[in-house]
């Protein structure tokens, strides 16, 4: 089915650790973003891209990286991870006209 | 700050019953979009509104733009425990590129 795959579901990491939060989308969107779901916050923009080889900052980029060298492929790095990113990750891709979003991973930083 | 302030946050009603749900901005939108949450899953993308004074129904819900653009309203007509979830509005500012959401608002519906 076409869509935005994230993986992993789940992830434990302990303090300091690094991973990558993996987003890939088969629909040829040019706009993929990253969001964080905190109990009654909402949905916060971390990273986002309008098109391969450009990425710009949302509202809460620190201790994220993001690249963008395909149109199909948005990673998200946690460089040093801490307990204050313990959170709900969405990844989405779409246009103006409406996003499709990934089904999420949740994060624990202990 | 929040760029787009939703309310209320929490609405527990009785089948059956209307309501409005409003989102609401100081900033201009080029559009403005409304998502439903279920618990473990992502938005799904409901309606987008891009026309000041726009007003689009999906079946007992119906959605508005407000004429300055700014502001965003979801009345459900009838409603049913399968309505039940969270409803996040969203936004592209004008000349913006990124795409930005409310708080949410918790929707209860009670048999």
């Amino acid at each position: 089915n076409a869509g935005v795959t994230q993986t992993p579901k789940f992830q434990v990491l302990k303090t300091g650790q690094s991973m990558t939060l993996q987003c890939a989308q088969d629909m040829n969107h040019e706009y993929m973003s990253w969001y964080r779901q905190d109990p009654g916050m909402g949905l916060r923009l971390i990273h986002y891209s309008v098109g391969a080889g450009i990425t710009d900052q949302g509202e809460v980029p620190n201790g994220y990286n993001v690249s963008r060298s395909t149109t199909e492929d948005f990673p998200l790095r946690l460089l040093s991870a801490a307990p204050s990113q313990t959170s709900v990750y969405f990844c989405a891709s779409g246009f103006r006209g409406g996003y499709t979003f990934g089904s999420g991973t949740r994060l624990t930083v202990v | 700050t929040q760029l787009l302030e939703q309310s209320p946050q929490f609405l527990s009603i009785q089948e059956g019953e209307n309501l409005t749900v409003y989102c609401n901005s100081s900033s201009v939108f080029s559009s403005l979009q409304w998502y439903r949450q279920e618990p473990g899953e992502g938005p799904v993308l409901l309606v987008t509104v891009v026309t000041g004074g726009e007003v689009k129904k999906l079946k007992r819900l119906t959605f508005q733009f407000g004429d300055a653009r700014k502001d965003s309203s979801l009345h459900i007509t009838a409603a049913q425990p399968g309505d039940t979830g969270l409803y996040l509005c969203a936004g592209v500012r004008m000349g913006a590129q990124k795409l930005v959401f409310g708080q949410g608002t918790r929707l209860t519906i009670n048999p």
